[in-house]
This record gives C-alpha cells, structure tokens and sequence, in this order.
C-alpha cells in the first residue's frame, strides 16, 4: 500500500510572505490530521478532518493558518503570513482507526 | 498544558543492553497509547500500542507496559541493536464523539542512542 504523501519536502521562504503544503492521504483512510513539529519537541494537533470535515482544529491559529479538504482525500495547509516561529516540519497523517501513517512531512524555513 | 510526557530528552544504552524508553500522561480518559519511531528526515512510524484495557504488549523485541494507577508507560527494547538509535514519541489517544475518530497527543520525545 502506498504511504502518505507530502509535498513538498523542504520550503524556504521569507517572514510575511505565504506557502502552502500538499497531502495525499493512504487510499480509503477517512481521517486526516496536520501536526507542527518544532525542533526538539512532539508534533502538535493543528487540524484534524474525519472525511472533508473539521473534527477538531482547536490549536489552529486561525488569523495566519487555513487547511481545506476537498472531496475527502486531499488536503492542503496554508499559512499565509508567515512568521519566523512557524518554521517546523509540517506533517500529514492518515488514519482509519488508532493508528497513524505519517508522511515525511515539510521541513519550513522562514526566514 | 503537557498531557504527555518524556521526562528524559536522551538515553544511551549498549548494544545488547535493555532499553527502557519512560512516558507519564495526566488525563484519565486517554484510552489507547502508542510508541512511534522517528528516523531523521522521516516521519514518525508506528511500533507498538497498547490498550488502556491492557497492562502489557509484546512484540518481538518490543514490549509496553501500562501501569493505570501511576498513569505511567514505558516502552523496553530487548536487545537494544544499533539500528534502533532513534527519537521515540509516546503517544496518547482519546475519542472524539464528534466525528466518531480518535485525537492523538504526542510526548517531546526521547532520544535513544545505542552504542556497538
């Protein structure tokens, strides 16, 4: 079975500008997830869907960062401005049920 | 508000040796729990669950012991191989009514070297 699929694996841009993130979930996996990795810690919850709608987008800064996704499969994130402290790797998972497939995320650098 | 925790950043062990990976969570309602392994320039891959219902769970050379009571799990590697060296995140999961799916939270993670 083929993994997640993140694109694209590295992005380097500069504060206020904008960028958007690409996920292709595990074939007939209903949930979808973004987590935020910072450097020297655990990925945090941004945005949870179950199908094409928002389960839990609690931790989503919501003034810089929207995440759609269309059709209950793909899934983009976007940040747009970008602040310095938003530089992580970004990382999609799917899942149907406890466990969650990762992809190999999105290495940001804002600078 | 940590829910998850790994209280040691790093663990060096020989190969060989037992590894002993630790992990304490405060909420009660987390009903499954998790280890993932992650590799540099890798996501985080599934190793090991367990449980709430459980107390432990083997696999091979993993094993996971739950203890409810001090709200405390720990992961062992035995042997521990070089190949292991990795970060390993404890996991925690609970179930969102709405939606009818599961919500994962993650510990800082520990990183484990294993020395040849």
């Amino acid at each position: 079975e083929a993994g997640v699929a993140q694109s694209p694996r590295y992005k380097i841009i500069e504060k206020r500008q904008s960028v958007a993130f690409w996920c292709n979930p595990i074939s007939g996996h209903a949930t979808l997830y973004w987590y935020q990795q910072i450097l020297g810690q655990g990925p945090k919850l941004l945005i949870q869907f179950q199908n094409n709608g928002v389960v839990d987008d609690s931790q989503l800064p919501k003034d810089r960062f929207s995440a759609e996704r269309l059709k209950g499969v793909d899934s983009t994130l976007k940040i747009q401005p970008a602040k310095l402290e938003d530089s992580a790797v970004y990382l999609c998972a799917s899942s149907l049920g406890v466990t969650l497939h990762f992809g190999n995320g999105t290495r940001l650098t804002v600078t | 508000d940590q829910q998850v925790k790994q209280n040691s950043p790093s663990l060096s062990v020989q190969e060989g040796r037992i590894s002993i990976l630790n992990c304490d969570y405060t909420n009660s309602m987390f009903d499954y729990f998790l280890w993932y392994k992650k590799y540099p320039a890798e996501g985080p891959t599934f190793l090991i669950s367990i449980s709430s219902i459980k107390d432990k769970n083997e696999d091979g050379r993993f094993t996971v012991f739950l203890n409810k009571s001090a709200k405390h799990l720990s992961l062992h590697i035995v042997p521990s191989q070089p190949g292991d060296s990795a970060v390993y995140f404890c996991a925690a999961s609970l179930f969102i009514t709405q939606g009818g799916s599961e919500k994962l939270v993650f510990g800082k993670g520990t990183k484990l070297t294993v020395n040849p």
